[in-house]
């Protein structure tokens, strides 16, 4: 059964960098794309970006001059860094991949909660 | 990009009974749509797509209808479990999209 696993700093000061890494446990990591996406408190969810196996990318033009997704292959791992981040980018932040055959998502990481405060 | 609304934002209704969620695109995602259910402090689960075919081990009590901008979510029948705050996702066009969720809680 696959698992995604997601970790990254939780606490963080306005103007740092949000980095997180999602590993991809019990299953294929080629041939499919893996995303990251957020809830701010009160909001509903927000697409940043996803990544395939060979390393294309896709980010939300909101997010795409502060956003970089990479991907290890050789660990199975995707991450995601948002630079100059500010109180805005307080979220809970979860990597997913889309299915085969759909881009929509039945696969998610547990979430990791980021709070951006001075 | 793609405006979700979600509609309502609220929704009481009694255990039992039917729930009807609506989620309308601001243009035309054809059948690229996608309901999540999220419970506090889960991850999203996957309940529909393609419009209308439930995902992997979903009850049939869960039905999604539409096409092009106008969505509907149906619970038959209100379990208890089914308490929680419903999300639509558009994957027709990126930035990928969702909307701001309806709240369903008991009556």
């Amino acid at each position: 059964q696959v698992q995604l696993q997601q970790w990254g700093a939780g606490l963080l000061k306005p103007s740092e960098t949000l980095s997180l890494t999602c590993a991809v446990y019990g299953g294929s990591f080629s041939g499919y794309y893996w995303s990251w996406i957020r809830r701010p408190p009160g909001k509903g969810l927000e697409w940043i970006g996803e990544i395939n196996h060979s390393g294309s990318t896709t980010y939300n033009p909101s997010l795409k001059s502060r956003v970089t997704i990479s991907i290890d292959t050789s660990k199975n791992q995707f991450s995601l860094k948002l630079t100059s981040v500010t109180a805005a980018d307080t979220a809970v932040y979860y990597c997913a991949r889309r299915g085969s055959g759909t881009s929509a998502y039945p696969l998610w990481g547990q979430g990791t909660l980021v709070t951006v405060s001075s | 990009e793609i405006v979700m609304t979600q509609s309502p934002a609220t929704l009481s209704v009694s255990p039992g009974e039917r729930a009807t969620l609506s989620c309308r695109a601001s243009q035309s995602v054809s059948s690229n749509l996608a309901w999540y259910q999220q419970k506090p402090g889960q991850a999203p689960r996957l309940l529909i797509y393609g419009a209308s075919t439930r995902a992997t081990g979903i009850p049939a009590r869960f039905s999604g209808s539409g096409s092009g901008t106008e969505f509907t979510l149906t619970i038959s029948s209100l379990q208890s479990e089914d308490f929680a705050v419903y999300y639509c996702q558009q994957y027709n066009n990126w930035p990928y999209t969702f909307g701001q969720g309806t709240k369903l809680e008991t009556k």
